[in-house]
């Protein structure tokens, strides 16, 4: 069965600078897709990156991006400049399989210090 | 594009009556949708799968007869708790997967708080 680790409850960064969360993921798949997500104080889901499994190049978006090294099942996330409003809990996932359901991690508590 | 939403946002009820959450897909025509329920400072778990025309696919250990789930149109899925107690109290958050969309993807509603008196 797939699972994936976030091995760090709450982190912490100063604004404007750069924090990366880890996740690990374990999974006899060849094809997936790995996720994160950001939830913030709203509750409302929001999808921050993607990246396909097929795909060597890190996936990147503005701010956030992706080192995704497949042979040892990582993929982190790094932001970059954090702001204030990056303040959520984050959540790597995890879809492949048969049904492509999502498999989660426990979630990271990004605190941003002003 | 890609807009979930969920209704209500939040419900009180007594116990052992019952409520009905509904998740929509306004903009996209949802051939899958996933219910989830996630407790205080934890991750989402996953209760059943839903696709439009067929009967839900339900998790390990969540109880169908609790937990009926209807999806009958490519836009409408609902949820209800039936006989409701103190211990269904929780969050429960739809998700729904279009066949046209980034593939794998899943568009997350609002979210649903549930408090059962």
């Amino acid at each position: 069965a797939q699972t994936v680790t976030q091995s760090q409850p709450e982190m912490s960064v100063q604004e404007a600078e750069t924090v990366t969360l880890s996740c690990t993921y374990d999974t006899s798949e060849s094809d997936y897709y790995l996720f994160w997500y950001k939830q913030p104080p709203s509750r409302q889901m929001i999808l921050v990156i993607r990246q396909e499994a097929y795909k060597q190049q890190n996936a990147t978006e503005n701010r956030f991006s992706v080192n995704f090294q497949k042979a040892a099942k990582s993929f982190s996330l790094k932001i970059s400049d954090s702001q204030l409003g990056d303040a959520a809990m984050y959540f790597c996932a995890y879809s492949g399989g048969s049904n492509y359901q999502l498999i989660w991690g426990a979630g990271t508590k990004l605190i941003i210090k002003p | 594009g890609a807009v979930v939403s969920q209704h209500p946002s939040w419900v009180i009820c007594k116990s052992g009556t019952s409520v009905k959450i509904e998740c929509r897909s306004l903009d996209f025509q949802a051939t899958t949708m996933f219910w989830y329920r996630q407790f205080p400072k934890q991750s989402l778990m996953l209760m059943a799968t839903s696709n439009e025309g067929s009967k839900a696919t339900y998790e390990q250990g969540v109880e169908k007869d609790k937990f009926l789930i209807n999806h009958a149109s490519l836009t409408l899925s609902t949820l209800t708790v039936t006989s409701a107690h103190p211990e269904d109290s929780s969050f429960y958050i739809c998700s729904a997967r279009g066949r046209s969309i980034y593939n794998n993807e899943q568009f997350f509603g609002p979210g649903t708080r549930l408090t059962v008196l």
